[in-house]
């Protein structure tokens, strides 16, 4: 019930096309849901979250979509460059361990390669 | 700049011998994390700590030990009874209240001799 389920597992595009992540979930506990961009030997950065009484959220080419009533949500890169070419994580969050802090469940981690 | 500084980058261990992760802040977080990261796999809690001189296990807690007598600093280490500990080590630190992200530093590698 605590995980979080993400496809595709790899995923190549064409520059300047749209790269679509999705996640779903079973747990309507999870209160935030963000996205995690990872360069190899790096640590993973925040790219974009949302919280479930929102339904869009964009930040310049980085669009989540969120379906509450699915339990699905998703990641649009728009105009996908290769430098974008990188690991995605969702995640989901949930007051955890009796309440004593937010605990995020990450996805397996999408492989991105943006072909120039 | 603030921001969170994992070392070493790299680390070897040998059969038997404990090893420990060094994790520092300057971005004044009271939350600090670890977690375990194995190819094709998400991110796994290992500890978290939310205050000075306490902490608390996660998810894959067995083999590992850390403290935090410091705001800035959470030391993780791996003992010689983690079987398997040849990963991608990975600190995070947060605001405590709400939803606030969590940020993560450059991780280190630990592989096993």
């Amino acid at each position: 019930q605590q995980q979080v389920k993400q496809s595709p597992q790899s995923l190549i595009v064409q520059k300047g096309g749209i790269s679509i992540i999705n996640c779903a979930y079973e747990n309507t506990a999870f209160d935030y849901f963000p996205w995690y961009q990872q360069f190899p030997g790096k640590g993973p950065a925040l790219l974009i979250a949302i919280r479930p009484d929102v339904s869009e959220k964009k930040e310049g080419r980085f669009t989540i979509s969120f379906n509450k009533s699915a339990k699905q949500f998703s990641l649009h890169i728009m105009d996908s460059q290769p430098g974008d070419s990188a690991t995605y994580f969702c995640a989901a969050s949930i007051r955890a361990y009796g309440g004593a802090t937010n605990k995020l469940i990450f996805g397996t981690g999408t492989l991105l390669a943006v072909q120039p | 700049d603030g921001g969170i500084t994992q070392s070493p980058k790299y680390l070897f261990r040998k059969e038997g011998q404990n090893v420990t992760l060094s994790c520092e802040q300057n971005l004044n977080h009271d939350a600090m994390y670890w977690y375990r990261q194995d190819p094709g796999q998400g991110l796994r809690l290992i500890y978290y700590s939310q205050i000075v001189n306490d902490f608390q296990k996660g998810d894959i807690a067995e083999g590992y030990s850390v403290s935090r007598e410091k705001k800035e600093s959470f030391p993780l280490t791996v003992t010689s009874a983690q079987k398997n500990p040849t990963a991608f080590y990975l600190c995070a630190s947060r605001f405590t209240g709400g939803n606030q992200p969590q940020h993560f530093g450059d991780g280190t590698r630990l592989s096993i001799l």
